[in-house]
């Protein structure tokens, strides 16, 4: 079936750790998008990719890093820099082109704790 | 810059109830506007869309007109029933070219449906 893969869904953090959050996507979609959510909160942007091998910045990418080496992989690390990354992470993906009209489509999310 | 502001909740309602929760935005120009649901545990899920002032998106008995008089996008739905229990955001995106069709949320309505 085609979609978006997150992996792990659970993910536990040493404080001064780096951790990766994997994303797979089957749908040939071009941009790929990675939110934060915390509790009782709206969504916001973390990093996005309109491409291979490009990516920009988005509202909230202090203590985060990414990479964008093929077109259905766009892994997110979360970096010791990162003061306070206990949240749920969606990895999501699109079609590129058509300006805002495509819709963009969420994995199930990863859920990150420090201990 | 664009904006979603959708009506605080939780939102309580009995099984056959009428559902209504309120969306409006701020944007320049003719954004796309998308209604997203998230059942606990859950990724984000496309509940329906529009793309232009007028139209109405539908899907499962939830319908939204895209008012551009009143700058909203309220969800409806005639007969609520439990397994419509989640949270659900409103969002949009700018219809402008390359890399600024960032997908703005608003901060979810939580809706509880009681039998």
């Amino acid at each position: 079936d085609g979609g978006i893969t997150q992996s792990p869904k659970y993910l536990f953090r040493k404080e001064g750790q780096n951790v990766t959050l994997s994303c797979e996507q089957n749908l040939n979609h071009d941009a790929m998008y990675w939110y934060r959510q915390d509790p009782g909160q709206g969504l916001r942007l973390i990093y996005y990719s309109q491409i291979v091998n490009d990516f920009q910045k988005g509202d909230i990418a202090e203590g985060y890093s990414v990479s964008r080496e093929k077109k259905e992989s766009f892994p997110l690390t979360v970096t010791s820099a990162q003061k306070n990354p206990t949240a749920f992470y969606l990895c999501a993906s699109s079609i590129s082109g058509d300006g805002g009209r495509n819709t963009i489509y969420f994995g199930e999310g990863s859920w990150l704790t420090v201990v | 810059g664009n904006s979603v502001t959708q009506m605080e909740g939780p939102v309580t309602l009995s099984e056959e109830a009428f559902l209504t929760i309120n969306c409006t935005y701020t944007a320049t120009g003719y954004p796309s506007l998308f209604w997203y649901v998230q059942y606990p545990g859950e990724g984000l899920q496309l509940l329906l869309k529009a793309t232009k002032a007028d139209d109405k998106g539908s899907n499962k008995g939830f319908e939204a007109t895209y008012r551009k008089e009143t700058t909203s996008f309220h969800l409806e739905k005639g007969s609520v029933q439990v397994s419509d229990s989640a949270v659900y955001f409103c969002a949009l995106r700018g219809n402008y070219g390359g890399a600024t069709n960032k997908l703005i949320f608003g901060t979810g309505t939580l809706l509880a449906v009681q039998p």
